[in-house]
């Protein structure tokens, strides 16, 4: 089993619908967790972290459940720039000298809209 | 531009060649990583370095991938005997803390022949 699963999708979506990604991980002494963007050939790059409590950053929502230990972003009102593929990441364990925060990276999933 | 800086952006070579990338990351951060990412997957942890110190290194990095970074500022992969597997992106990021959010550079791709 991975550590870090996700949808690969593709989701085909047209402009202007709510689309809702989700990702489980394993490890329950999982510290921190994030959202990267990944276009086409190109780098990974932040989209938002992901809190407890949930966290909204414009048209992006993020949630984090540790009992279930599942992360989902939802994108609202979508755009055609939010063609992409968004790679849930995970950050083990924060605490001791031996971690060293390298993080896992999910399949990615990726989203296509459409005009 | 103050980002991850890493080179060459691609490489194309021969099976059996040795291949160097560089990484600069951003000036202040003390924590340096690799990743390889591989066609419709997600990044995977090669390597990890805390100022010069190389403080894990993943069960993918064979005998034949070697990582360095001396005076704890820009860090080098090598890649001896390269092999048609070896065929990804590689990927450096860098961060401040443990904490915080890495940021990638560019990624270097390459293309064993």
């Amino acid at each position: 089993r991975k550590e870090v699963e996700q949808d690969p999708g593709p989701f085909n979506v047209p402009e202007g619908a709510t689309v809702a990604f989700n990702c489980t991980y394993s490890n329950s002494a999982s510290q921190s967790f994030f959202w990267y963007r990944q276009d086409c050939r190109k780098e990974p790059k932040l989209l938002m972290s992901v809190y407890s409590s949930g966290n909204e950053d414009g048209r992006f929502t993020a949630q984090l459940n540790r009992a279930s230990q599942y992360i989902s972003l939802l994108i609202r009102d979508s755009k055609l720039s939010d063609s992409a593929t968004y790679l849930c990441v995970v950050n083990t364990g924060l605490y001791g000298s031996s971690n060293t925060g390298k993080l896992i990276f999910g399949q990615g999933t990726t989203l296509q809209v459409k005009p | 531009d103050t980002g991850v800086s890493q080179n060459p952006r691609h490489k194309i070579t021969k099976r059996g060649q040795n291949v160097t990338f560089r990484c600069d990351p951003i000036s202040e951060h003390n924590r340096l990583y690799w990743y390889r990412q591989t066609l419709g997957q997600g990044p995977e942890f090669l390597t990890y370095f805390q100022n010069e110190a190389q403080l894990e290194k993943s069960r993918l990095l064979s005998d034949r991938f070697s990582a360095e970074r001396p005076k704890g500022s820009f860090s080098t992969l090598e890649i001896q005997r390269t092999e048609q597997g070896d065929s990804a992106m590689y990927l450096c990021a860098s961060s401040l803390v443990r904490d915080q959010p890495q940021h990638f550079g560019d990624g270097t791709r390459l293309s064993i022949l």
